[in-house]
C-alpha cells in the first residue's frame, strides 16, 4: 500500500483564512517534502523537512513533522485565491534511496 | 536554467497502438523518475533511473510498459498495445543526486488519451 496519505482529501476556505493539511506515512524516513500541483500538471517543490527536524518555515508555509506519530502537517497562513491547488506530501524512506512515495493529495480551494 | 521538459504535451491514440513519451531531465541530474497520474488521483510511481545502476522497475503496471534512459540523460517511456485504462497524465521528474528523498523537479507532463 502507498504511504504518504493526506487528509483532508478536499478543503475549501475563504481568502485570508489558514489552511492545514495533514500527511501520514508508514516507514522510517530520511525526510518529507511537500509539493504543489496546479491543474493536473507538473508538481512544484515547496518545502523539505528532515527527519531530525520538528518544524520548518518558508514564507507563509509552516511544516511540522512528528516522527513518533509518522505524520506531518502543512499550514498555509493568510491564504490567497492563488493558493488554490492540490498539495502532496512525499516521504523519502531509508530503504529505497532516491525513491519518494507520494500520497493522493489534498485539493485546496481558496474562495476570494 | 532549463527545467525538465516532456514531449508531446498531449497525445491521443487509438486502442492497440504503441506510444512513446519523451523526457529531457535537467542537465547534470543523475536520477530520473516516471509517474502516472489518473484524473483526480495521486502519483503512481512507475520507474526510477539512478546513474548507471539498473533501473527500479517495480512500479510498471504490466509488461506493455517499458522505459529506457540513453546516455544518462533523455528517457523514453514506451507503452505497447495501449488500452483505455492507460489514459492518464505521465509525469517525469529528475533530481540532482538520487539520494533518499531528494527534491524532484517535475516536467509539465504528457496527457495521454487512449480512444
Amino acid at each position: 500500500s502507498q504511504q504518504g496519505e493526506e487528509d483532508p482529501q478536499a478543503l475549501s476556505i475563504q481568502e485570508g483564512e489558514n489552511a492545514t493539511m495533514n500527511c501520514s506515512y508508514k516507514t522510517s524516513i530520511n525526510n518529507l517534502q511537500w509539493y504543489r500541483q496546479n491543474s493536473g500538471r507538473g508538481l512544484v517543490h515547496l518545502i523539505l523537512i528532515r527527519s531530525n527536524e520538528r518544524e520548518k518555515h518558508s514564507g507563509r508555509l509552516r511544516v511540522t513533522l512528528d516522527t513518533s506519530k509518522k505524520s506531518s502537517s502543512l499550514l498555509i497562513t493568510a491564504s490567497r485565491a492563488a493558493d488554490t491547488a492540490s498539495y502532496f506530501c512525499a516521504s523519502g524512506d531509508n530503504t529505497n534511496a532516491g525513491k519518494s512515495t507520494f500520497g493522493d493529495g489534498t485539493t485546496l480551494t481558496v474562495k476570494p | 536554467g532549463a527545467g525538465v521538459s516532456q514531449s508531446p504535451s498531449n497525445k491521443v491514440t487509438e486502442k492497440g497502438k504503441d506510444v512513446e513519451l519523451r523526457c529531457d531531465p535537467i542537465s547534470g541530474h543523475t536520477a530520473l523518475y516516471w509517474y502516472r497520474q489518473s484524473l483526480g488521483q495521486g502519483l503512481e510511481f512507475l520507474i526510477y533511473f539512478q546513474g548507471n545502476s539498473a533501473p527500479d522497475k517495480s512500479g510498471l503496471p504490466s509488461d506493455r510498459f517499458s522505459a529506457e534512459r540513453t546516455g544518462g540523460s533523455v528517457s523514453t517511456l514506451t507503452i505497447q498495445r495501449t488500452q483505455q485504462e492507460d489514459s492518464a497524465v505521465y509525469l517525469c521528474a529528475s533530481s540532482p543526486s538520487g539520494q533518499g528523498g531528494d527534491t524532484q523537479y517535475f516536467g509539465p507532463g504528457t496527457r495521454l488519451t487512449v480512444l
